[in-house]
């Protein structure tokens, strides 16, 4: 079945520096979604990419979408403390695959 | 985005009972997905409740442990039956943003926080 992999799974950082995280499918997607999820919220819905290498900004967030269509990225410039949260991909080729996510924690 | 609401927002259960999780959405729509995040875990896709039809269950899931009711357009429902500790989880249903038809962005409920002794 299909399989969602993101790395990596927790990743902190002082305020300032930048994040990435990185989401991998087994399958070609016909598109992906990505969420961020705030302690003890629910996800809430980011941004969704369709076409081939597809990038996409979102002031300090940067979403791309690879050539082949089964890998992801969402890079924050100078994260901030209201950066917090998981970030989690959902791939989806059918039906919606959700990674792991990626827990960042942003020290001030 | 649709305004999503979930009762309860928390409860804490006996072994063996069983717990009734509404959803109310502030719009009509055709699909209603019920999610299971375990503790520090992913989202894991439950079932899907289409309106007017039976609930689609995803690999793992059966009807008899989470029963799914959609009576209407805005609502819906999932019991988790004969609940044991390894059900303790937050549940989440959500729904397709608007103009889209499946597993496109979705938007989700605050989520019920079950925890099972």
């Amino acid at each position: 079945g299909q399989q969602v992999m993101q790395i990596p799974q927790y990743q902190h950082v002082q305020e300032g520096e930048d994040f990435t995280t990185y989401c991998n499918s087994s399958t070609t997607l016909s598109n992906i979604q990505w969420y961020k999820q705030r302690p003890g919220g629910h996800p809430v819905f980011l941004i969704q990419l369709v076409k081939s290498g597809e990038v996409k900004k979102q002031k300090r967030l940067t979403f791309q979408f690879g050539e082949a269509k089964k890998n992801s990225s969402l890079h924050i410039t100078a994260t901030q403390t209201t950066d917090v949260g998981t970030y989690f991909c959902a791939g989806n080729a059918g039906k919606s695959t959700f990674g792991d996510g990626t827990t960042l924690t942003v020290k001030p | 985005s649709a305004v999503i609401s979930q009762k309860p927002s928390r409860d804490i259960c006996q072994r063996g009972t069983s717990l009734t999780i509404q959803c109310q959405v502030d719009s009509q729509v055709t699909m209603m997905f019920w999610y299971r995040q375990q503790p520090g875990q992913s989202l894991t896709l439950i079932a899907t409740a289409n309106q007017g039809s039976e609930a689609t269950y995803e690999s793992g899931f059966v009807i008899d442990k989470f029963p799914i009711s959609r009576p209407n357009l805005t609502f819906s429902t999932l019991t988790v039956s004969n609940m044991s500790p390894e059900d303790s989880s937050i549940y989440l249903c959500s729904v397709p943003g608007q103009g889209t038809f499946n597993y496109n962005e979705q938007f989700f409920g605050p989520g019920t926080r079950l925890t099972v002794l």
